[in-house]
């Protein structure tokens, strides 16, 4: 069956990067692209990018831009998602979504809490 | 890009129906037809209901339908059910240098 298991729960201080990593199984990994979503403290949904593990293309938000960095391991079959300059304002659950067309996820990750505390 | 506008919260009684919108603009949902539908209970990753406006993956209960006129999808549930009680977030492609955009969800209590 397909699964999407991600790395666990991190703790990082004010200005410190996070790579969470995302590990997908069951399925043909090249096959379709993998996007990062995040949620906050009691909040919203908010997209950040996503890449396609076939060529390695990335795309991301604008709010993203500068310091999100999407990769991945075709080897393993495992994708990552670091995000540098943290902020308390990162503090969110991260999680990693198969989409099998425009806007249709229909496989997640169970989700990667990143808490940023001085 | 801002946020697709939804309903805070919505209600219902058991079998009743109960329909949440979701207003974009036409650079979003008015302009394609790429708006999927996510329900998520607490503490869990959400789970796609709708996706391409109207289309069911296999395995979602036929009560939910999703809809879209000019730049407002909505989703509809029929016959709600007290398993339904959870917040629901649409999304919405938004074309290749935006990508998308998550709605600001809304809370359905049975």
């Amino acid at each position: 069956q397909v699964r999407l298991v991600q790395s666990g729960a991190e703790l990082k201080k004010p200005g410190a990067s996070v790579k969470v990593s995302c590990k997908a199984s069951g399925y043909n990994f090249v096959t379709y692209d993998v996007h990062w979503v995040r949620q906050g403290p009691g909040q919203g949904l908010e997209w950040m990018g996503w890449i396609n593990p076939n060529r390695g293309n990335t795309g991301y938000a604008q709010n993203f831009q500068a310091r999100l960095t999407l990769t991945r391991d075709t080897s393993t079959g495992t994708l990552y998602m670091e995000l540098s300059g943290l902020t308390s304002e990162d503090t969110a659950v991260y999680y990693c979504a198969r989409f099998v067309g425009p806007a249709a996820a229909d496989y997640w990750g169970q989700g990667t809490l990143v808490s940023v505390s001085s | 890009q801002s946020a697709l506008t939804q309903p805070r919260s919505v209600s219902g009684s058991p079998g009743q129906s109960v329909t949440i919108s979701c207003t974009g603009s036409s650079s979003d949902v008015g302009y394609y037809n790429y708006v999927s539908w996510y329900q998520q209970h607490p503490g869990k990753a959400p789970k796609l209901l709708i996706y391409d406006v109207t289309q069911r993956p296999s395995g979602v209960p036929e009560r939910f339908s999703g809809s879209k006129s000019g730049s407002t999808a909505s989703l509809t549930i029929s016959g709600i059910q007290p398993e339904d009680e959870a917040d629901y977030y649409c999304c919405s492609y938004a074309g290749m240098y935006t990508s998308y955009v998550f709605g600001t969800g809304t809370e359905v209590t049975v």
